[in-house]
């Protein structure tokens, strides 16, 4: 198994761009969840789906972060416009249908906004 | 203030030794205790994780949990240099449904050969 699979690994940008982040869960996991990872703030849940349906998004900071989720091997996260203060690494994780304890990690999205 | 807090280190050890990594948590609704490691530039992983109060042994690592005080405890034995990462506390409510994972800020654990 080739376990979640994100892109790209590194996204540097301008401030005011629109930036796209992809994730592909673990086959057959039914929850994606959508975190970042900050020094200061830790690893934060954004987002969570449960069967391609979001389930919580209580943690999306504002209204330029959207994500979807149009089938079960597929997610994005977007932000538009992005600033500097969204520098970060994005990870993305999928569990079974339990959702439970284990959440098995993508390698995550180093985030730089200049 | 978050609702798990954790020492951010950096702990630095020689070969060998005795770690203790700790978390205290606010919300006595939190039922699964759970220890990520989480090595440079990659994801975190799973290491091991607790119902409610009590030990928990798997080879070198004891996970404690103590619900009365609020305070859980990772114990890694013997340690060895492969064992330095990112040691991350997370947290879940037990009510069905609720599968949000709150996670500590991070203890990163240097071990010295």
């Amino acid at each position: 198994d080739a376990g979640v699979i994100q892109s790209p690994r590194h996204e540097v940008t301008e401030m005011g761009q629109e930036v796209t982040l992809r994730c592909k869960p673990i086959s057959g996991h039914d929850y994606l969840f959508w975190y970042r990872q900050t020094m200061m703030r830790g690893l934060e849940l954004l987002i969570y789906f449960n069967n391609n349906v979001p389930i919580d998004d209580s943690g999306m900071p504002e209204d330029r972060f959207s994500a979807k989720m149009p089938n079960a091997s597929f997610s994005t996260l977007k932000i538009q416009p992005s600033e500097p203060r969204d520098s970060a690494v994005y990870f993305c994780a999928s569990s079974d249908w339990t959702g439970g304890n284990e959440q098995y990690f993508g390698p995550g999205t180093r985030l730089t906004v200049t | 203030q978050k609702e798990v807090e954790q020492d951010p280190g950096p702990l630095s050890v020689p070969e060998g030794a005795i770690v203790s990594l700790n978390c205290t948590y606010s919300n006595s609704a939190f039922q699964y205790f759970m220890w990520y490691r989480q090595y440079s530039r990659k994801g975190p992983e799973l290491l091991m994780y607790t119902y409610s109060s009590g030990n928990k042994e798997d080879g070198r690592f004891t996970a404690q949990v103590d619900k009365s005080s609020k305070y859980i405890s990772l114990f890694i034995r013997d340690s060895q240099p492969s064992d330095s990462a990112t040691y991350l506390c997370a947290m879940k409510f037990g009510k069905t449904g609720a599968n949000n994972l709150f996670f500590g800020t991070g203890t990163r654990l240097t071990v010295i050969p």
